[in-house]
């Protein structure tokens, strides 16, 4: 089965510098790549995905690259804010799975003022 | 629209006893998941029924948990007997297709203690 690797588990930046979390996956069939957010308390909540017919996707602060060659996808956040400050999964699947996804180990960043 | 509910958001036990989760998803959403979330580790699937068959439950301890979704909407999450290992964050998603990319809306999710 599918197995995300996801790096660091933790991540310190100062507000106003950017963030990156790097994920690697072993299935080559994986082809839909979402991104998580949690905060404390509170589920899990989508904040960017990618798809394997694209190699980078933007919406606003953050983005998400894609190498399927080198099985690895990567989130960036740019000017960082306090508010961004939560766990963060990254998570793969492919379509025959029946849209099961295998998430990461996790990401805790905090962004410090 | 309403998110994902779930109840109870806090339970204590002791070892042996049973417990049991209620799941109501997003009115409309056929597809409903429920996932272990133990401490410092991503979430895992247990579970996924499309409306109200299972479509995926190998990784479900079946001698000690049980689920089900009566009428295709609330669905329950059953423990018996508890284990200390099974201390985590039991979080219900919901979403509307399977086969397609369709975004899984998570709920706020029950924190087990097992003592």
């Amino acid at each position: 089965g599918e197995n995300v690797e996801q790096h660091p588990s933790t991540l310190s930046v100062q507000e106003g510098d950017s963030a990156v979390i790097k994920c690697t996956y072993s299935d080559s069939a994986s082809n839909y790549f979402p991104w998580y957010k949690q905060e404390l308390g509170k589920g899990p909540q989508l904040i960017i995905d990618i798809r394997s017919n694209v190699g980078e996707k933007k919406d606003q602060r953050i983005a998400v690259t894609l190498n399927k060659t080198a099985k690895h996808f990567s989130l960036h956040i740019t000017e960082t804010q306090p508010e961004d400050s939560a766990v963060y999964f990254c998570a793969a699947t492919r379509q025959a799975a029946g849209n099961k996804l295998t998430f990461g180990g996790g990401t805790r960043v905090l962004v410090k003022p | 629209e309403a998110g994902v509910a779930q109840s109870p958001r806090y339970k204590i036990i002791e070892k042996r006893q049973s417990v049991a989760f209620w799941c109501n998803p997003i009115s409309g959403h056929a597809t409903l998941y429920w996932y272990q979330q133990i401490l410092g580790q991503g979430p895992k699937l247990l579970i996924q029924f499309q409306n109200n068959g299972v479509v995926d439950d190998s990784q479900l301890p079946k001698d000690r948990f049980s689920a089900e979704r009566l009428k295709g909407v609330d669905s329950t999450l059953k423990i018996q007997p508890a284990k200390l290992e099974d201390s985590a964050v039991y979080l219900c998603a919901s979403s509307q297709l399977t086969g397609t990319y369709n975004e899984q809306f998570f709920g706020p999710g029950t924190r087990l203690t097992v003592l």
